[in-house]
């Protein structure tokens, strides 16, 4: 079974600020089949990326996916005070059983 | 407008038993595989159980399997998720989740519901 491995675990920044999220996988990802949610506190999560690049529908261009094999990074570019959440990624290039990672906490400074 | 409504969720001894259920509109339910996903107090996200657009293929998550069991209902929209044999660790908010594939041997999860809490304790 292929491990995700979020870090940093909690990512401290500012609106206006760069957030750079990484997401390792144990072996490499089939055909870069994997996705990234986002969860704020109270809510249900929200699909942002799929196949590794590409944003879901209604999702801002700020967002956006990039990596292959076994290292992908979510990049936000420039930090909006709505985006201070969980962000997950999601692997589904195996059957399943489905994995996720554990999550990077992204909160304001 | 694609919904996911759940129920069904609540207090429950270990031991015990509990039927939730997914409500689904705004789209046609025969094409899409549908997904339970929990999340205890605090965690991260567990995928738990999937079920193909058919109903011909379930899977399960190592931790629940042999205990719950997911099913699906088209002429009522719905899909269901048994759970038996609650234990402590069962406790979560379980969310129902519309499956895509796009030609994956997976899923991703492109809509979720709000959640339904299940609290095991005695």
């Amino acid at each position: 079974e292929i491990v995700l491995t979020q870090s940093p675990g909690t990512l401290s920044l500012s609106p206006g600020e760069r957030a750079t999220l990484s997401c390792r996988a144990s072996q490499s990802v089939s055909s870069n089949y994997l996705a990234w949610y986002q969860q704020k506190p109270g809510q249900a999560p929200r699909l942002l990326i799929y196949v590794a690049s590409t944003r879901a529908t209604g999702i801002p261009d700020r967002f956006s996916g990039s990596g292959s094999g076994t290292d992908f990074t979510l990049t936000i570019s420039r930090l909006e005070p709505e985006d201070f959440a969980v962000y997950y990624c999601q692997l589904y290039g195996t059957s399943p059983p489905l994995t996720f990672g554990r999550g990077t906490k992204v909160e304001i400074k | 407008e694609v919904q996911l409504l759940e129920s069904g969720g609540g207090s429950v001894q270990p031991g015990g038993s509990l039927r939730l259920s997914c409500a689904a509109s705004g789209f046609t339910f025969t094409t899409f595989a549908m997904n339970w996903v929990r999340q205890a107090p605090g965690k991260g996200l567990e995928w738990v159980s999937g079920i193909s657009s058919t109903g011909d293929n379930t899977y399960y998550a190592d931790s629940v399997k042999g205990r719950f069991t997911i099913s699906r209902d088209s002429s009522r929209k719905t899909v269901y998720l048994q759970l038996s044999s609650l234990r402590a660790d069962d406790t979560a908010v379980y969310y129902c989740a519309r499956g895509r594939r796009l030609g994956a041997p997976g899923y991703f999860f492109d809509y979720w519901g709000q959640g339904t809490l299940v609290t095991v304790s005695s």
